[in-house]
């Protein structure tokens, strides 16, 4: 069984860049993962920042960025505001038809 | 633009069963796969099922595998998820998606609560 791993939390200051990463369990992560990434605030539907490792979706900052590093793929926010508290999630499609989402990131900005 | 409506969500009883379903508006919705996305209460994100753009395929993660079916109505433009043998640990927000090759567009989702 596949497992998508993401760190359960971090933290940055405000104006500051952060990664977060979002790795397989076993194996390394490519664009042939497709990995997209998600913003949600609680209560709300998620929002699509990131597809297909580094494209940004209509409206997304470019401060957000998507990327491969090592083996796993990232999301780097640059210049960090109060209001990018909140989760953060990647998903991967790992074959077969079959998508598997992290965990998810609880993101800090203080 | 891109409008995703689900509906049909609610309560029900262990072992029974619920159609969920989402009406799309905005795109041509036979030129797009579709998937089922769900979040337990304060839980992350599951994939749950995709259907491609024309409904010859179709594939479900394993918690679900043999007890949902995803399906489209081109004629509707709806997309449903038919849940059987429901079970506690179904109980979830269910989000309708648009897959436009690897971006997702979200709908804001319906809730199915499973209880005795």
């Amino acid at each position: 069984q596949t497992v998508v791993t993401q760190e359960p939390s971090s933290s940055v200051s405000p104006g500051g860049t952060i990664t977060l990463t979002c790795g397989l369990s076993s194996g390394s992560v490519s664009t042939s993962h497709y990995p997209s990434w998600f913003q949600q605030t609680p209560g709300q539907a998620p929002r699509t920042l990131i597809y297909s490792t580094t494209t940004r979706s209509s409206g997304v900052p470019d401060r957000f960025s998507g990327s491969i590093l090592g083996n796993k793929a990232a999301l780097t926010i640059r210049g960090a505001q109060t209001d990018d508290e909140c989760n953060y999630y990647c998903v991967l499609y790992v074959g077969g038809g079959i998508w598997v989402f992290g965990g998810g990131t609880k993101l800090t900005v203080l | 633009q891109v409008q995703l409506v689900e509906s049909g969500g609610g309560v029900v009883q262990p072992g029974r069963s619920l159609r969920l379903s989402c009406a799309a508006s905005g795109f041509i919705f036979r030129n797009y796969g579709m998937h089922w996305v769900r979040q337990a209460p304060g839980k992350g994100l599951e994939w749950v099922a995709v259907i491609w753009y024309d409904g010859s395929k179709q594939y479900y993660a394993d918690s679900v595998k043999g007890r949902f079916t995803i399906s489209r109505d081109i004629s509707k433009n709806t997309l449903y998820l038919q849940m059987n043998s429901l079970r506690v640990e179904d109980t979830a927000v269910y989000f309708c998606t648009r897959d436009s090759n690897w971006e997702l567009n979200w709908g804001q989702g319906t809730l199915v609560t499973v209880s005795s």
